[in-house]
């Protein structure tokens, strides 16, 4: 089945301590992305990646770090969790051939930095 | 630069009864647009989106969007609102060109249907 994964799907954490929410997609999309969603706001992308090893600032990248190694994988690296960013994130990917192509979404992290 | 904006963040139709919720768009050059839906706890899911082929654009779940270049609109419609049809929707735009795939949100529409 074509879909995207995330891990964890709830997590609790502490102002501090580094996380990883890992996030993979088995359509061989060149294009990964990861959003949050906050109540109001709609969703706001974080950072994006077009290709293995080429990754871009999104709208809110700050406090955040993404790596792509594997085209497959794309994590979300928050080193000093803040409670500001006590959020839901959604890891997202798509073909890269034009802006028109549909992005499937994983189901959600949902994140809570005390 | 391009934003969305969607007109009433909760909406609430009776079972059986028309649903349209609202979106705008601002963008420099022609866009792609598109409607996702969120059930609950659940990621999102492509309902629709306009590419230029046609202005009537029809989705899953019976639901159509109509692209109005001369209102900057791509409103969404359902002709009978069902119970299974209780969600968030998000109109979201990009822009035309290589290498643009950054999707830009709305803020989101909740429906709510009443029985």
């Amino acid at each position: 089945e074509a879909q995207v994964t995330q891990n964890p799907r709830y997590l609790i954490t502490v102002t501090g301590k580094k996380l990883t929410v890992t996030c993979s997609q088995n359509m061989n999309h060149e294009y990964m992305s990861w959003y949050r969603q906050d109540p109001g706001l709609g969703l706001r992308q974080i950072y994006y990646s077009m290709n293995v090893e080429v990754t871009d600032k999104g709208d809110v990248p700050e406090g955040y770090k993404v790596s792509r190694k594997e085209k497959r994988n794309f994590p979300l690296i928050l080193e000093s969790p803040s409670p500001n960013q006590t959020s839901l994130y959604f890891c997202a990917s798509s073909y890269a051939l034009a802006g028109y192509n549909e992005q499937f979404f994983g189901p959600g992290t949902r994140l809570t930095v005390l | 630069a391009q934003s969305v904006t969607q007109l009433g963040s909760h909406v609430s139709v009776s079972e059986g009864a028309l649903v349209l919720l609202r979106c705008n768009y601002s963008s420099s050059v022609p866009p792609y647009l598109f409607w996702y839906v969120q059930y609950p706890n659940q990621g999102l899911q492509l309902l629709l989106k306009y590419t230029s082929a046609a202005t009537l654009v029809k989705g899953i779940n019976g639901f159509e969007a109509e692209f109005k270049k001369s209102e900057t609109s791509f409103h969404l419609t359902k002709p009978s609102a069902h119970m299974s049809d209780a969600a968030e929707y998000f109109c979201a735009v990009t822009q035309r060109g290589a290498g643009s795939y950054q999707l830009t949100f709305g803020k989101g529409t909740k429906l709510s249907v009443i029985p």
